[in-house]
């Protein structure tokens, strides 16, 4: 089956760095997103892999191993508004989106 | 309208009736997806459309329909509700699908009783 795993939650403090991690078990890989949602509001993109490596985007980057079915979110300079769940979600040989429960990503002043 | 939009934001339905749920988008998206989102999983596709004229089945398409007509819209329809169809539903659409990003609506919160 496919399978894709996140901690459920996470506590961080304003100003810290904090890395969100995502293993995937897939039929296929055409690519991984990340995805940011604020309680009670949609999901919004944040990032895609599909190739190895680092990519970084501002106060946030995003990392993708294929050989290892991992990858990271890693939010620098936290701020409140940082608080929110984190959406993993892989493309698999279909095309199609599958998708971690998320990560609720708690920021303490 | 700006992106994609849902009606109702929320709706309570009795068991048994039939739900129509609208979805709307202005960004000459080809494909357009219904997810629904339940506490502790993730979001599960519904139904999809790669382009007007067009529907599949995601992974939960069990009780539910839908329609692509045109571009702009892409309603789902739940025949006879259950109770286990309450859960906040997501319309989203992308240019072209595939590797494409996903632009989502704000959602529907629907509760069956």
């Amino acid at each position: 089956g496919q399978n894709i795993d996140q901690p459920t939650e996470m506590t961080a403090t304003e100003g810290a760095i904090v890395q969100i991690n995502c293993t995937y078990q897939t039929s296929g890989f055409n690519g991984l997103f990340w995805y940011q949602q604020h309680a009670g509001e949609a999901p919004t993109f944040l990032s895609y892999n599909v190739l190895d490596g680092l990519e970084e985007k501002g106060r946030f980057s995003s990392f993708l191993s294929r050989s290892k079915g991992y990858s990271y979110l890693l939010l620098k300079e936290l701020q409140m508004k940082d608080s929110a769940s984190y959406l993993c979600a892989v493309l698999d040989s279909n095309y199609q989106l599958i998708w971690g429960a998320g990560t609720k990503l708690i920021i303490k002043p | 309208i700006a992106g994609i939009t849902q009606a109702p934001t929320s709706q309570i339905l009795a068991a048994g009736r039939r739900m129509t749920l609208r979805c709307t988008q202005d960004m000459r998206h080809n494909a357009m997806y219904w997810y629904r989102q339940d506490l502790g999983l993730g979001l599960r596709l519904i139904h999809y459309s790669n382009t007007a004229g067009t529907t599949g089945k995601g992974e939960v398409p069990d009780g539910y329909s839908v329609s692509r007509a045109n571009t702009d819209d892409f309603p789902l329809t739940l025949a006879s509700a259950v109770p286990s169809q309450t859960s906040v539903y997501f319309c989203a659409s992308s240019a072209a699908g595939g590797r494409d990003t996903q632009y989502f609506g704000p959602g529907t919160r629907l509760t069956v009783l």
